[in-house]
């Protein structure tokens, strides 16, 4: 059984468009959240949820909206991409807002063209 | 502010030999620290913690790595290399109060060679 899944594993789409990347994890865990890592492998903090609650929301363009429906899922909506937004997305959970031992998705590659 | 800093963005050994992935971080306060690595295309995978308690920490997969408050570091070792151990190690930090936030260091890419 996958712990934490995202779907889709690839991404391609135009500047412009509008995408969403689903995550969900099995592991009962309450807190998600969303890393971006560039092309230069450096991992950045988006978002992160705590039961459904919003928790951390760093300096992300309002393009970006996550959603959390319940705790064993966590989406991320992307308005008007940008050629910036290319990068890997990461889905991860833990058991609780200590973040010890999170436990990370495969990855969303987003490339925007 | 929080922050983690891998000095070295690549470190070669050959297998057989010790390794060592250097990390140093601030934080305000004790710190929880972490080691993920990371394989191609793959998401991290979580090897070791340091909350409290004994400084050296062992981990998944022969990985250990030594807290060292007084320098700030929390280097990750392994005493024998094998060549599976080849990928990009992350150095994590966080800090017990002032938000949930986990800091990850750039990375360090290891490579070992047979």
């Amino acid at each position: 059984d996958t712990a934490v899944s995202q779907t889709p594993k690839y991404l391609v789409t135009q500047m412009g468009n509008d995408k969403s990347i689903k995550c969900e994890q099995n592991l009962g865990h309450d807190t998600m959240y969303w890393y971006k890592q560039d092309s230069k492998k450096f991992l950045k903090i988006m978002f992160s949820y705590n039961n459904k609650e919003l928790i951390i929301n760093e300096t992300v363009p309002n393009r970006f909206s996550p959603k959390s429906p319940d705790k064993a899922h966590l989406n991320l909506h992307i308005n008007s991409l940008e050629l910036g937004d290319s990068a890997v997305y990461f889905c991860a959970s833990s058991q609780d807002t200590s973040g010890i031992e999170q436990y990370f998705g495969p990855g969303t590659r987003l490339t925007v063209t | 502010a929080q922050s983690v800093a891998q000095p070295e963005d690549q470190v070669n050994v050959a297998e057989g030999n010790p390794l060592t992935v250097k990390c140093t971080y601030s934080v305000s306060g004790n710190p929880y620290l972490f080691w993920y690595v990371q394989y191609p295309n793959r998401g991290l995978q979580f090897l070791l913690k340091y909350i409290t308690g004994d400084n050296l920490v062992k981990g998944s997969y022969g990985f250990e790595a030594e807290f060292n408050k007084s320098q700030t570091s929390f280097h990750l070792k392994k005493p024998s290399a094998l060549v599976s151990d080849s990928a990009l190690y992350f150095c994590a930090v966080r800090a017990l109060t002032g938000g949930f936030k986990t800091i990850f260091g750039a990375g360090t890419r290891l490579f070992v060679k047979a």
